[in-house]
């Protein structure tokens, strides 16, 4: 059974960077066959893909328009997890942040419980 | 304002089947054929429930279906029950953000 467990703070300033870790279970970050995505979910409840990434011979990212000059998503393989970072967050950065597999065009089989992120001073 | 739209509330009574809908607005989503939907029970993640259009994931109960006219997707729930009552999200495959997400679509089972 494949679960993935989120970290990382709850209360970020403005300006500073938000920083979240996915560690996987009952799959490996390395795999062929899976991509790993990170999704936010806004205070009105609207859901938003925030970018991923994903091994096939080699890694590969891909990042919203929306979020691609601010957004870092990165393997770690001796963890067997995934990380986001947000650079220069405002108050509109704040979401509940989702970790998750799939792929784009089948779906998000898996899902983080989720963390619930504060921009704020 | 997303790319796909979906009414904002439907509602039914135990025992009755009701369906979603999922209009595309734009040409982004290409054919269509890549649509997903999601159950958000309170507090919880987002859970698969179809995928490409009419697929359901193992253990995914058969009360729920998915079809597809046109530009349009729908999520249809059988013989409603009173644990169905969540929000829903549709989802499609995008050519220039890989991934969109329709408004969602709250359910309350009389």
């Amino acid at each position: 059974q494949v679960q993935l467990q989120q970290s990382g703070p709850g209360l970020v300033k403005p300006s500073q960077t938000l920083s979240l870790t996915c560690a996987i279970s009952g799959d490996s970050v390395s795999s062929n066959s899976a991509a790993w995505n990170w999704i936010r979910q806004s205070p009105s409840g609207g859901l938003e893909w925030l970018g991923r990434t994903y091994y096939q011979s080699k890694w590969y990212n891909n990042y919203a328009v929306s979020v691609k000059s601010r957004i870092t998503v990165n393997p770690d393989t001796s963890k067997n997890q995934f990380s986001l970072q947000l650079n220069s967050v405002t108050p509109d950065d704040t979401a509940v942040y989702y970790c998750a597999r799939g792929w784009a065009k089948h779906g998000m089989d898996v899902w983080g419980q989720g963390t619930t992120v504060t921009v704020s001073s | 304002q997303s790319a796909l739209t979906q009414p904002a509330s439907v509602s039914g009574s135990p025992g009755q089947s009701i369906t979603i809908s999922c209009t595309a607005t734009s040409s982004d989503v290409g054919d269509y054929n890549y649509v997903s939907w999601y159950q958000q029970l309170p507090g919880k993640a987002p859970k698969l429930m179809i995928y490409d259009v009419s697929n359901r994931p193992s253990g995914v109960s058969n009360r729920f279906s998915g079809s597809k006219s046109g530009n349009t997707a729908s999520l249809t729930i059988s013989g409603l029950q009173t644990e169905d009552e969540a929000d829903y999200y549709c989802s499609s495959y995008a050519s220039s953000t890989l991934v969109v997400f329709g408004g969602g679509t709250k359910l309350t089972v009389l």
